[in-house]
């Protein structure tokens, strides 16, 4: 079944820890994307990429970081998470920038809480 | 910089009316805007995309309206029912082909 997943879906950590967000899809689709979602706010773009080997800042300066090794696989990693970084962090994918009318495919999404 | 700008004032609405959402953009010719739904504690679920030159586009009780002169769309619910309640999201194309959203506009339809 075509689906993107994430987890953990919850996690609370203390400061300084390193934490990585797992994000997969099965869809096949080449761009993927990470928002970040504070609550009763506007998702901002943090990271995205085109493709296995691609990728790219977004809109929303982060600390984090991503990688792309394989199509379906787009995990986020945090070297030292802080209070600051405590907020929901949203994965998405796409079959393109949205000209074919789909839109964007997203994750339920990991509550990231740092004390 | 790009800017969107939806109600947030929560809409609340008997179930049967018909809901309508609006969102506003500046500083920005879009070639596409789209709509999501986001229930509580989940991601966005996609609902329409409509492209610059559409006037207009339905899916089943939805329908959507984008007019670049007033740099504006409408999103409306005909017939809500309660399971309608959710946050709707206004989201443009930016120049780097990329989304950004807006902060949103809660529906609440009440039985």
């Amino acid at each position: 079944e075509a689906d993107i997943y994430q987890t953990p879906r919850y996690l609370v950590i203390g400061t300084g820890k390193k934490i990585t967000l797992e994000c997969s899809q099965t869809m096949g689709h080449d761009k993927m994307y990470w928002y970040q979602q504070d609550p009763g706010m506007e998702l901002h773009l943090i990271h995205y990429s085109y493709g296995v080997n691609s990728t790219e800042k977004g809109d929303l300066s982060s600390e984090s970081t991503v990688s792309r090794i394989r199509t379906e696989h787009f995990p986020l990693t945090l070297e030292s998470a802080r209070p600051s970084h405590t907020s929901q962090y949203l994965c998405a994918s796409s079959e393109s920038w949205g000209l074919a009318g789909v839109g964007q495919f997203f994750g339920p999404g990991t509550r990231l809480t740092v004390l | 910089s790009q800017k969107i700008e939806q109600n947030s004032e929560a809409l609340n609405i008997q179930e049967g009316k018909t809901a309508t959402l609006t969102c506003n953009y500046t500083n920005y010719s879009p070639a596409y805007l789209q709509w999501y739904r986001q229930d509580p504690g989940r991601g966005p679920v996609f609902l329409l995309l409509i492209r610059e030159n559409e006037k207009e586009k339905r899916k089943e009780r939805l329908k959507v309206t984008f007019d670049t002169t007033l740099k504006q769309s409408l999103f409306h619910i005909t017939a809500s029912q309660p399971a309608d309640s959710a946050t709707y999201l206004c989201a443009l194309n930016n120049q780097g082909g990329k989304l950004i959203f807006g902060q949103g506009t809660e529906l609440s339809v009440k039985p």
